[in-house]
């Protein structure tokens, strides 16, 4: 089936510090999703993509749809410590009657005070 | 976005046990979701529950084992049945629109002994 390949893995960085991850895909996807899931919680959903070439901010982070529609990157601004969690990037291909969102494996965040 | 809440937060059963959880939303919503979080691992889609009919399930999930019943727009339950310590994971249910974006549940935490 499909499949996201997220990176990096995992990253440790202190307060203050940018932060770049990214996903990338062999297929095409209509809608790129990034989420941040807390230990004991649901994804909770950070930014939505909908248009190649789409640059879209929320607050210190900013996430771009690439324009091949293949691959799509979030960054996070002057990092904090409570940015500190698992982001999972999601891929949407819809059409027919199976609307499925395909997740990457996550990168986790840990941020040093 | 939609409130949603899953039952039980979390449960230890016993091998061989059935467990429903239950997701509720607080807006009528035309799709809604169930995911399994393996432990460490990435979200992955167990099937899309179908309002008045019957779920559509994903590759490796069957309908003997994880029944499914979406009753109107704003509810959905999930069983987990003849439980197996492989089974332990986080289930989460999404909704989702017209507009491909699907938020989460807070999950529902199964350990299985």
């Amino acid at each position: 089936g499909q499949q996201l390949n997220q990176s990096p893995q995992s990253m440790f960085i202190q307060e203050g510090e940018d932060v770049s991850m990214n996903c990338t895909s062999s297929s095409i996807f209509n809608t790129w999703l990034w989420y941040k899931q807390d230990p004991g919680e649901g994804p909770v959903l950070l930014i939505a993509l909908y248009k190649a070439g789409e640059l879209t901010s929320n607050g210190r982070l900013t996430a771009q749809f690439g324009i091949t529609r293949k691959d799509s990157f979030l960054n996070i601004s002057a990092s904090i410590p409570s940015d500190v969690g698992i982001y999972f990037c999601a891929g949407f291909k819809s059409g027919g009657s199976n609307y499925k969102l395909t997740f990457g494996k996550g990168t986790l965040l840990t941020v040093n005070p | 976005s939609a409130v949603i809440s899953q039952k039980p937060s979390r449960d230890i059963c016993q091998r061989g046990t059935s467990l429903t959880i239950q997701c509720q939303v607080d807006s009528q919503v035309t799709m809604m979701f169930w995911y399994r979080q393996q432990p460490g691992q990435s979200l992955t889609l167990i099937a899309t529950a179908n309002q008045g009919s019957e779920a559509t399930y994903e590759s490796g999930f069957v309908i003997d084992k994880f029944p499914i019943s979406r009753p109107n727009l704003t509810f959905s339950t999930l069983t987990v049945s003849n439980m197996s310590p492989e089974d332990s994971s986080i289930y989460l249910c999404s909704v989702g629109g017209l507009t491909d974006t699907q938020y989460f549940g807070p999950g529902t935490r199964l350990t299985v002994l």
